[in-house]
């Protein structure tokens, strides 16, 4: 059974510093990565997909990608304390694109 | 952006009962999803449906589990018979239908379900 591991489970960055966020699948048919944030109470919502082997990089989040290890990581420079959320990775394989979650990295920024 | 609803947003039932979850998906989006995350794990997959059809489901979806999308309104979730251990928040998501199959699902805020 395909399964997403995520790390670290929790993590505190102060304002204005770095989140690195990791996240590997046991799925050698995983082809495509999601990175969701969700706030406390609300829906979980897309910040950056990726499948192709390298980075790709949107205002202050970068996303990684190495196929051959099927490891992603997200990272968040001048972290905000709005950026304080549960952050989620996915995988997807196949065609109907079901998203297979980890547990999550719960992040806070402290100012 | 987008926006998916779900209603309601809590849900309490005793076990044994009926329950229908309500979700109104993105006007334009073919594809259906269902989540369900018990308290303090992650979130699983449940069903996704298109054109119609459920396409693929995973072994959570046990046979008191149906959906459907009667023209074009609310995608539902019925249990039927409820058990204690459906207690769980419910995400409904939907999208678009890409070429290579991938596209952003979007999430609604999730049903609370608590069966006593």
């Amino acid at each position: 059974q395909q399964k997403v591991q995520q790390s670290p489970e929790s993590l505190i960055v102060p304002e204005g510093g770095m989140a690195s966020l990791n996240c590997t699948s046991s799925d050698r048919n995983v082809d495509y990565f999601w990175w969701y944030r969700q706030h406390s109470g609300k829906s979980p919502k897309m910040l950056m997909s990726i499948f192709s082997n390298g980075e790709k990089e949107e205002g202050r989040f970068t996303v990684h990608l190495n196929k051959a290890s099927l490891h992603t990581s997200l990272h968040i420079r001048d972290s905000q304390p709005s950026d304080s959320a549960l952050y989620l990775c996915a995988a997807s394989s196949g065609s109907f694109n079901k998203l297979t979650f980890g547990a999550g990295t719960r992040l806070a920024v402290c100012p | 952006g987008p926006k998916v609803l779900q209603i309601p947003s809590h849900q309490i039932i005793d076990m044994g009962q009926m329950v229908t979850l309500n979700c109104d998906p993105v006007s334009n989006h073919l594809y259906f999803y269902w989540y369900k995350q018990i308290l303090g794990q992650q979130m699983e997959f449940l069903v996704n449906f298109y054109n119609g059809k459920v396409m693929e489901k995973s072994k959570l979806f046990k046979d008191q589990f149906s959906v459907e999308r009667p023209d074009g309104s609310y995608f539902t979730l019925k249990i039927q018979p409820t058990a204690l251990e459906d207690s769980a928040v419910y995400f409904c998501a939907s999208s678009l239908v890409r070429a290579g199959g991938y596209a952003e699902q979007f999430f609604g805020p999730g049903t609370r379900l608590t069966v006593l």
